[in-house]
């Protein structure tokens, strides 16, 4: 199953509200996470089961869609959500990443 | 607190073998699938391997299948990844990563280990 990010990047300003969208190359109902990756750091669990917020992950994120489609959007970017996000598929093996896509500072 | 550190990593010649190791705390180990994912300098991230709670479960990439074995010592909360025939093309940030009861993605992921492989 191939993922599919875009943008590639991102640039906006504190307190902008982003969204990052993710195509699944086949139907993955809701098995689809969401990773934040900061420089030079491992990934960490945002999002899992299309919506639902990992343990202390600000109520800021959210995530949404189903079938082949999805999105995460960031309501008011504060200077640490400034990262590499990725998502992927957990429906089927091999699993498989979006390419990432990088939300920098206007 | 959940804990993953890796180790083994280090530089090797192509067609060499490196053994990782992901030490764990602060969680039921062996009730747990585990699994390794990677990172190429400046790249996305790719998933390696996973393994089941028991052991008796494992899948692979296509890229590294056939070359590359996971196990893991439920007695010693430790999971490993043996590395052979390695080539330039694996050379990456390993990392390894718990997975929830229920999904196969990772709710918690160690620092990292970097292999890096000389042509």
């Amino acid at each position: 199953i191939q993922m599919t990010q875009s943008p590639a990047s991102l640039s906006a300003s504190v307190g902008d509200t982003v969204t990052i969208t993710c195509r699944a190359s086949q139907d993955i109902t809701n098995h689809l996470a969401w990773f934040q990756q900061k420089p030079g750091e491992a990934p960490k669990s945002l999002i899992y089961a299309t919506s639902s917020l990992q343990s202390g992950v600000p109520s800021r994120f959210s995530g949404g869609g189903s079938g082949t489609d999805f999105a995460l959007t960031i309501s008011g970017l504060y200077p640490e959500d400034f990262a590499t996000y990725y998502c992927q598929q957990y429906k089927a093996f091999p699993l498989t990443f979006g390419g990432g896509t990088k939300v920098e500072i206007k | 607190e959940v804990q993953l550190l890796e180790s083994g990593g280090g530089m090797v010649q192509a067609g060499g073998s490196l053994r990782l190791s992901c030490a764990t705390s602060g969680f039921n180990f062996g009730s747990y699938g585990m699994g390794w994912a990677r990172q190429p300098p400046g790249k996305g991230l790719e998933w390696v391997s996973t393994i089941s709670d028991s052991g008796a479960g494992t899948f692979y990439a296509d890229s590294v299948k056939g070359r590359f074995t996971i196990s893991r010592d439920n007695s010693k909360k430790t999971l490993f990844l043996q590395m052979n025939s390695l080539t330039a093309e694996d050379t990456a940030i390993y990392y390894c990563g718990k997975f929830p009861f229920w999904g196969w993605f990772f709710d918690f992921w160690g620092p990292g280990s970097l292999v890096s492989v000389s042509s």
